[in-house]
């Protein structure tokens, strides 16, 4: 099946600050999401992303489904960004995503 | 929107004892509903896909027997973790494809909001 790859696993950065998240995919994607797990587990599905550039708000995210990635970015970080985020392909005829490792995110005060 | 929810949340129950979460779609129905299991700092791994009307798929090292599902109707999958041990304990969320928001076709998928067990 696809693998999903994931950086930084971890990512420390200072309130206001700016940074990106990268996930790599082995195959080709029908469907592409990042996901926010917040503290208590919840999982939100922030874009889904197959292809192309999206943008809501302070988030964005691309992906490049020729070479295989994904990136996802934060400007303006806040403290309630903290958590675990996610990318998670689905490639052809599966129907289940395949999740990456996740990047843990802690925006200080 | 598209919503799933999951219940319970929180559970803890005692070793030998069976425990059974829920997880619906609210809005939408879902032929196919997926379980997943996430250890802590660890990330989801899928456990089963739930089909409605018919046994689930379990992925490999995934015990059956252990893990009960049962895909009733179109909106509603159970997972029932039977004989529960301490090594159960986990965070144990559902998914399914539900309609894009705002926008005539295409799914995205929806996740729960996922279900602590601690067996004692």
């Amino acid at each position: 099946g696809i693998q999903v790859e994931q950086s930084p696993p971890d990512l420390i950065l200072q309130e206001g600050a700016n940074s990106t998240l990268r996930c790599n995919f082995s195959d080709s994607v029908n469907n592409l999401q990042w996901f926010h797990q917040n503290p208590w587990g919840q999982l939100i599905n922030l874009f889904y992303i197959p292809s192309g550039t999206k943008q809501n708000g302070r988030l964005s995210a691309t992906t490049v489904a020729t070479e295989r990635y994904s990136l996802f970015y934060i400007s303006s970080s806040q403290t309630t960004d903290s958590g675990v985020y996610f990318c998670a392909a689905l490639s052809g005829s599966a129907r289940q995503l395949t999740f990456g490792s996740g990047t843990q995110l802690t925006v200080l005060p | 929107g598209a919503v799933v929810s999951q219940h319970p949340s929180r559970v803890i129950c005692k070793s030998g004892t069976s425990v059974k979460i829920e997880c619906r779609s609210l809005d939408f129905q879902a032929t196919t509903m997926f379980w997943y299991r996430q250890f802590p700092k660890q990330s989801l791994m899928l456990m089963a896909t739930s089909n409605e009307g018919s046994k689930a798929t379990y992925e490999q090292g995934v015990e059956k027997d252990k893990f009960l599902i049962n895909h009733a109707s179109l909106t509603l999958s159970t997972l029932t973790v039977t004989s529960a041990h301490p090594e159960d304990s986990s965070f144990y969320i559902c998914s399914a494809f539900g309609p894009q928001p705002g926008r005539s076709s295409g799914n995205t998928i929806y996740f729960g909001e996922g279900s602590w067990l601690t067996v004692v």
